[in-house]
């Protein structure tokens, strides 16, 4: 039960549009689900993060909507600028346990 | 302001030769990681560390080793460099344990095997 699959790849959006990823996990004791960021030439930053007594979490322009009955959340960029241009990477977890996906790779384009 | 530092930031190695990848932290965390990242593939982790003294491997140990001789500072060690060993190397330190909570990662070293 350690699979992480995140989807689309790769996603090109125009500025302003909204950009929607994916994270699907299977094991049922991940409590732990943030999004974390990575511009190229650095390290990933946290982004943003929620727990499963949520279903929703908003910060800004960023969400996270989470379905635990089907093991899965996204993230949702509103108003998607240039600046978030980047790589995006889900990383559920438990203690101990963190499994990365293998990115989204966002383009957004003015 | 510092953060995690990590260093060198690109090295060239030659197939057999070893290094060491340096990594410190000034956020007096107790947990630091060694990630590995590869095209496509996500991040891998390679050892982990919850406190000065104590370490343990992580998904992919093989090829590495570590050492935890104070909280501020958790080397890499590259025995015997091989081509598969090319990748960039993330560091990272946490208040809390991995899977609860953020992760500071450093920018990162750029290691290619020869």
């Amino acid at each position: 039960q350690q699979q992480v699959k995140q989807s689309p790849q790769s996603l090109i959006v125009q500025k302003g549009g909204i950009s929607i990823i994916n994270c699907a996990y299977e094991n049922t004791a991940f409590d732990y689900f943030p999004w974390y960021q990575q511009f190229p030439g650095k390290g990933p930053a946290l982004l943003i993060a929620i727990r499963p007594d949520v279903s929703e979490k908003k910060e800004g322009r960023f969400t996270i909507s989470f379905n635990k009955s089907a093991k899965q959340f996204s993230l949702h960029i509103m108003d998607s600028q240039p600046g978030d241009s980047a790589t995006y990477f889900c990383a559920p977890g438990s203690t101990d346990k963190l499994i990365f996906g293998t990115g989204t790779r966002l383009q957004v384009f003015p | 302001n510092a953060g995690v530092t990590q260093t060198p930031k690109f090295r060239i190695l030659k197939i057999g030769q070893s290094m060491t990848l340096q990594c410190t932290q000034d956020m007096n965390h107790n947990y630091m990681y060694w990630y590995r990242q590869d095209p496509g593939m996500g991040l891998k982790l390679i050892y982990y560390s919850v406190g000065a003294g104590i370490t343990d491997k992580g998904e992919v140990p093989n090829g590495y080793n570590v050492s935890r001789s104070t909280t501020e500072d958790f080397p890499l060690r590259l025995e015997l460099a091989a081509p598969s060993q090319t990748s960039v190397y993330f560091c990272a330190s946490s208040y809390s344990r991995q899977g609860t909570g953020e992760l500071f990662f450093g920018e990162g070293s750029r290691l290619t095997v020869l």
